[in-house]
Formats: C-alpha cells, sequence, structure tokens
C-alpha cells in the first residue's frame, strides 16, 4: 500500500498561469478530500468527493478553483490564473468510508509557490 | 474566534516524561481526529474519536462531547514524537469536513 500519493511535490507557477495538482487515492477507498495549509490559516478544507461524487465544495475559493474525479483512482485541483496568495500546500486526503468511519489518510502534499 | 483551539501551542518536553495536550471545540462536534505532522510535512493519523476514551502504545485520546474537549496524554515521551500535533473536529456523523486547530509544536530533547 503505497499510501495516498500527490504530484508534483513541489510546483513553481507565474502569477496568472494555471496550475494542475494530482491525487491518487489508496486503492478501495471511496471518499477523496483537497485541504490547503498555509502559516497563517492553517489546515482548511476544500472539497470532498464520495464514490466520485462532488458532495461539498463549501471551502473552494468560487473563482478560479475547481477539481474532478474521473475515476476512482485520480482526482485534481486545477487553479486558473494563480495569484501570490494562492501559494501554500495542497494536501490530498482518502478515507474508506466503511463501518461510520472517515479516518483520513494524507499524502504528502503538493508545495504551490506563485511567483 | 478560533472554532477548534488547541493548547499549548508549543511544549517542550524531556525524554521519558508525560504529558498532555488538549482541544477545546466551540462548534458541534461528533468525532475527532488526532494527526502527527512530520517535520517532512506528512500528517498522519493517530486516533478517530467518537465519544469516549483510546491507546495506543504510548498515546492515549479522551473525546468528551458533553463538555466539548479532546486529549492526547503521551506518556514515556520519545525523540520521534516530536512534531506538531494537530485535532480536528467533525461537524456530523459522515460528514467528512474537518475543521483543524492551529497545532501544538512538540518538541523531544535528550
Amino acid at each position: 500500500n503505497a499510501g495516498v500519493i500527490q504530484t508534483p511535490r513541489h510546483k513553481v507557477t507565474g502569477k496568472g498561469q494555471e496550475a494542475t495538482l494530482w491525487c491518487e487515492p489508496i486503492s478501495g477507498h471511496s471518499a477523496v478530500f483537497w485541504y490547503r495549509q498555509t502559516i497563517v490559516q492553517g489546515l482548511e478544507f476544500l472539497t470532498y468527493f464520495r464514490n466520485q461524487a462532488p458532495i461539498d465544495d463549501s471551502g473552494m475559493p468560487k473563482e478560479r478553483f475547481s477539481a474532478q474525479m474521473p475515476n476512482q483512482s485520480h482526482s485534481t485541483l486545477k487553479i486558473q490564473s494563480t495569484q501570490p496568495q494562492d501559494s501554500a500546500v495542497y494536501l490530498c486526503a482518502s478515507s474508506l468510508v466503511w463501518g461510520g468511519t472517515e479516518t483520513l489518510y494524507f499524502g504528502s502534499g503538493t508545495r504551490l509557490t506563485v511567483l | 474566534g478560533d472554532q477548534v483551539k488547541q493548547s499549548p501551542s508549543a511544549l517542550s518536553l524531556q525524554e521519558g516524561t508525560n504529558s498532555a495536550l488538549r482541544c477545546n471545540f466551540s462548534i458541534a462536534t461528533t468525532t475527532v481526529q488526532w494527526f502527527l505532522q512530520n517535520p517532512r510535512g506528512s500528517l498522519m493519523n493517530l486516533f478517530y474519536l467518537v465519544p469516549g476514551t483510546k491507546e495506543n502504545g504510548r498515546l492515549k485520546s479522551t473525546f468528551n462531547s458533553k463538555e466539548s474537549y479532546s486529549t492526547l496524554h503521551i506518556r514515556d515521551a520519545q525523540l520521534e514524537d516530536s512534531g506538531t500535533y494537530f485535532c480536528a473536529a467533525e461537524p456530523g456523523a459522515n460528514t467528512g469536513k474537518l475543521t483543524f486547530g492551529h497545532g501544538t509544536i512538540l518538541r523531544v530533547h535528550p
């Protein structure tokens, strides 16, 4: 079990460019989450899929951010026209969702730096 | 104000000693999870809690839903326990949406 895999580990973009972040959940896990971590705001919920369907995107900035889960083996987070304030570590997590528990298993994150 | 308030914000422990971390919740909380983030940034799940207590090796955690707090006890602290400990509250069963505290930075020294 390789755990949750996130790529790339680091991404540097120029202001206004697009960034796509990838996440491969643990095989068999039916829930996928995206969180963002900054020094000022800490860990913030962005969005959540269950069985590939979007369930809650209340944490997503309404403009420029979108997330998809086209199949059960990967999810993407896309940020259009990146801004310096988007710089953060973006964390993906998955959970089994069986027996009523949602223990989250996190990937190592993608550190996004917008210049 | 903070919906999940962790204390202390930082802690230094001598190897072999015991301590406790605490989270107070000002939001409805059904379940609690505790995580350890190591210096490389990886978040490792320590406990998933419904109201009650769980124990795993030198770690023990309690979630008291009536008084809206959770504690994490570390016994016989080791150097590898160093890192940042986060608690997170889930407002309803199986919502999947966690609200995190700002963390407790723990340093264990010889």
